[in-house]
């Protein structure tokens, strides 16, 4: 186990709704990073967040966004759903920003209808 | 543009076995590379992992080759089980970033 958690585990959406996923990081691990993963393919990075601010942007839209709380847990919104946001979305928490190790979580299955 | 890429797509090896999973990076900033392992309905699993500054390294039955002129890198698992059955991804990052770039993954089936 990584002591990365992730919630919910799976999540039901209509095109245009807005979506909020959660995570929860190692203790002590200050950044954190969030991915997409499409069915059959490796994960892609969406965002990283250090000690509570953006650290760094993937080729994803402004309308993926996140926050990053002291208490290591953070949050993934999506506004405009659309078919292809449909994925698994990871987590994974690494220590300073300059840790290259990084412990993912379960994961969030997201279906957009 | 894919910036790791890993071959094969596919991969069935008998038990005890040896499996070998390539990549290939194209950029030369890139100075960590590591393996994860995912499960079905899991999210990827740290295996092990390589800077440049070595050619090899081993980890009970997983090795990671390095060869930074040709910008490759394997993985061999050793003595292949039935339970290492998994998808397998490559990635690569500049030290310091955290931002991985992953391959497109292999799907490993180890027959019994």
């Amino acid at each position: 186990e990584t002591g990365v958690t992730q919630s919910p585990t799976h999540l039901i959406k209509t095109r245009g709704q807005q979506v909020t996923l959660r995570c929860s990081s190692q203790s002590g691990h200050n950044t954190v990073s969030w991915y997409q993963q499409a069915l059959g393919q490796g994960p892609q990075f969406i965002f990283q967040y250090y000690r509570e601010e953006e650290n760094g942007r993937g080729n994803f839209p402004p309308r993926f966004s996140g926050l990053q709380f002291p208490n290591y847990s953070s949050e993934l919104n999506v506004n405009a759903l659309e078919l292809d946001d449909s994925a698994l979305y990871l987590c994974a928490s690494g220590g300073t920003a300059s840790t290259d190790t990084q412990y993912f979580g379960p994961g969030t299955r997201l279906t957009v209808l | 543009q894919q910036q790791v890429k890993q071959s094969p797509q596919s991969l069935i090896v008998q038990k005890g076995g040896i499996s070998i999973i390539n990549c290939a990076y194209e950029n030369t900033a890139f100075d960590y590379f590591p393996w994860y392992q995912q499960f079905p309905g899991k999210g990827p699993a740290l295996l092990i992992a390589i800077r440049p500054d070595v050619s090899e390294k081993k980890e009970g039955r997983f090795t990671i080759s390095f060869n930074k002129s040709a910008k490759q890198f394997s993985l061999h698992i050793m003595d292949s089980q039935p339970g290492d059955s998994a998808t397998y991804f490559c990635a690569a990052s500049k030290s310091g970033f955290q931002k991985l770039v992953f391959g497109t993954g292999t799907r490993l089936l180890v027959s019994p």
